[in-house]
Parts: structure tokens; C-alpha cells; sequence
């Protein structure tokens, strides 16, 4: 069974660091492409980032330079690592595994992680 | 980047009833249109790929069509757990824009 889980999400001062996990079962991270996806307080969805399974990444440009997907294959986690945080970080914050056959799209989604940005 | 529009933004309807929803974008996507469903507190759900492919497992009430810019969502028979927000998304090239939303609610 897909299963998609979370963590690392909490209150953070702007300007500070944060370190969501996405740890993965019944898949295989580095072989699908894996996205993020938030979604601010009473908002819409607003697509994050995406790191391929040949290990290219993009960004939405709200996050370019700020924020870095990666995966550790051993331990089959995709991690998000977002710095200089601000106020418009505050969202829960999705990971989903994607398929790309007849159009990208996100299958599985794990249950959010909240990340608040807040003095 | 593509902007996404949905309309209406909320929709109040009856269980049993047809209901559409429709998503524009800014310029020609092709057929690269996904639609999911959110319920409160919970992560979305694909319903619909490829502008019109039902993901498994999703009752065959929902279909989608439509391809370039306009597109839609059609539930042909509303049942009580369909009641939910509805999201279009483009994967045609970055960054992949969704739709502001449409809130279904029971009338």
C-alpha cells in the first residue's frame, strides 16, 4: 500500500530555517517523480516544487533560491529544506508522488505537515 | 506563467443533481489538466487526468473534457460525499498553476 507521511512542520521565526520530511512506503522515491504542494490558511493549492526521478528539480518562483528538494534513497524520504522563511511561507505543506505518463499528476498525497512563519 | 479559472467559485446544488465546472486557462494546455477533490482538513484527491482519464477508482459519475483552454468537470449525479472543494490543474510547463477552486455545497 502507497503511503506518504510528513513531518518536521511547526512555528518558525521569519527569516529561519525548516526541514519538512516526506517519508515514503510502498513505492520507491528515486524511481517517480515526487512533488510539494501547500496550501495557505483558508487558501487555494499552490504547487511548490518537483524533483524528478533522474534528479531534476524546479521551483516555483515564490520559492527559487529559498527552498531545495532533495531525497535520500536509503531511506526512501523526500525532504524539503526551506530557508530565509517568511509570513507567506504559513501553509500545510504536501508531499505527492507523481505520474507523468499521459500528463504529470499527483496519485498519492500524504496528510500535510503545518509550517507557520511568525514572530 | 498559466493563470487558472474556475467558475463559479461556490455552487450550492441538490444530491441528485447534474453539476458542471468549469476551468480556463490563459493560453493552450493541450490536454495537460488534472482535477482533485478536497475535502476539509484533508489532502486533495485526483479525480480526473489527461483532461478527461478517470483515475482509478473514482466513480464514473465524474468525467472531464475539454482540451486547448477550456475545460470541465462534470459530476452527473451528485451524491453526499461529492460535496467538496473542486481544483483544476495545468502540468503543461512550470510553474504548474491550479485553479482558485469551486466549493460545492448542499442546497
Amino acid at each position: 500500500e502507497v503511503q506518504l507521511v510528513e513531518s518536521g512542520g511547526g512555528l518558525v521565526q521569519p527569516g529561519g530555517s525548516l526541514r519538512l520530511s516526506c517519508a515514503a512506503s510502498g513505492f520507491t522515491v528515486s524511481s517517480n517523480y515526487m512533488s510539494w504542494v501547500r496550501q495557505a490558511p483558508g487558501k487555494g493549492l499552490e504547487w511548490v516544487s518537483v524533483i524528478y526521478s533522474g534528479g531534476s528539480t524546479y521551483y516555483a518562483d515564490s520559492v527559487k533560491g529559498r527552498f531545495t528538494i532533495s531525497r535520500d534513497n536509503s531511506k526512501n524520504t523526500l525532504y524539503l529544506q526551506m530557508n530565509s522563511l517568511r509570513a507567506e511561507d504559513t501553509a500545510v505543506y504536501y508531499c505527492a508522488r507523481d505520474l507523468y505518463f499521459l500528463g504529470q499528476r499527483s496519485d498519492y498525497w500524504g496528510q500535510g505537515t503545518l509550517v507557520t512563519v511568525s514572530s | 506563467d498559466i493563470q487558472m479559472t474556475q467558475s463559479p467559485s461556490s455552487l450550492s446544488a441538490s444530491v441528485g443533481d447534474r453539476v458542471t465546472i468549469t476551468c480556463r486557462a490563459s493560453q493552450s494546455i493541450s490536454s495537460y489538466l488534472n482535477w482533485y477533490q478536497q475535502k476539509p482538513g484533508k489532502a486533495p484527491k485526483l479525480l480526473i487526468y489527461g483532461a478527461s482519464s478517470l483515475q482509478s477508482g473514482v466513480p464514473s459519475r465524474f468525467s472531464g473534457s475539454g482540451s486547448g483552454t477550456d475545460f470541465t468537470l462534470t459530476i452527473s449525479s451528485l451524491q453526499p460525499e461529492d460535496f467538496a472543494t473542486y481544483f483544476c490543474q495545468q502540468s503543461y510547463s512550470f510553474p504548474y498553476t491550479f485553479g482558485q477552486g469551486t466549493k460545492l455545497e448542499i442546497k
